[in-house]
């Protein structure tokens, strides 16, 4: 299983694009990466997930370079909401039964 | 769709004695997780499923036991509850191996 590596913590302000890079060197051919969003006293909620080069939905954009050993999660223009832990997490999307490694995952602190 | 119910939603055990935390899906996803999340961490995979009848260990699968009768249901049963066991419990369930995780609400569990 691949382990990730995020940073513990970042702070923004509102209406800043904001970015949150994962590192994840061990990565296999068959893992997605995948992003969840946590506030407290809550259970995660997904927020996008993408195998390379670039995903976007309505809330994020996925970057995923060639070598897939990192990712960045980009949020633009965030509000005071926007604050919460953000996890990335890297499994296999065809076996394994869906396992999937939690890090500390990186805090988000948006200021006024 | 009530998504992912999780009861009770919060409980004091004294220590030795075990109970049987409850989880209920009604989107007919075949796999389940059963997660544990300490103060400040990330979140830990106990159990999880990959259909009824079929059950495999997580990362930290001591002091716990699960079953999958129906797809449903999927109960997490803690025997000889200790302090170590203290925790927030999360169920989730997805469609697909590596697809979205829908979380439930969790369950905020004391041991003393």
């Amino acid at each position: 299983l691949a382990k990730t590596t995020q940073p513990i913590s970042m702070d923004s302000y509102e209406g800043q694009e904001v970015n949150i890079t994962c590192s994840h060197n061990n990565i296999a051919t068959n893992d997605y990466i995948t992003w969840y969003q946590q506030f407290p006293s809550q259970g995660p909620r997904f927020i996008i997930q993408g195998y390379k080069t670039k995903v976007t939905n309505e809330v994020a954009s996925l970057f995923i370079p060639a070598d897939r050993k990192s990712s960045t999660l980009s949020l633009p223009r965030v509000s005071l909401s926007d604050t919460a832990v953000y996890y990335c997490l890297v499994g296999d999307a065809w076996g394994g039964g869906g396992k999937l490694i939690f890090g500390q995952g990186t805090e988000l602190s948006v200021k006024p | 769709n009530a998504g992912v119910t999780q009861t009770p939603k919060f409980r004091i055990l004294k220590i030795g004695q075990s109970m049987t935390l409850q989880c209920t899906q009604d989107m007919n996803h075949n796999y389940m997780y059963w997660y544990r999340q300490d103060p400040g961490m990330g979140l830990k995979l106990i159990y999880y499923s990959v259909g009824a009848g079929i059950t495999d260990k997580g990362e930290v699968p001591n002091g716990y036991n699960v079953s999958r009768s129906t797809t449903e249901d999927f109960p997490l049963r803690l025997e000889l509850a200790a302090p170590s066991q203290t925790s927030v419990y999360f169920c989730a369930s997805s469609y697909s191996t590596g697809g979205e995780q829908y979380f439930g609400p969790g369950t905020r569990l004391t041991v003393t």
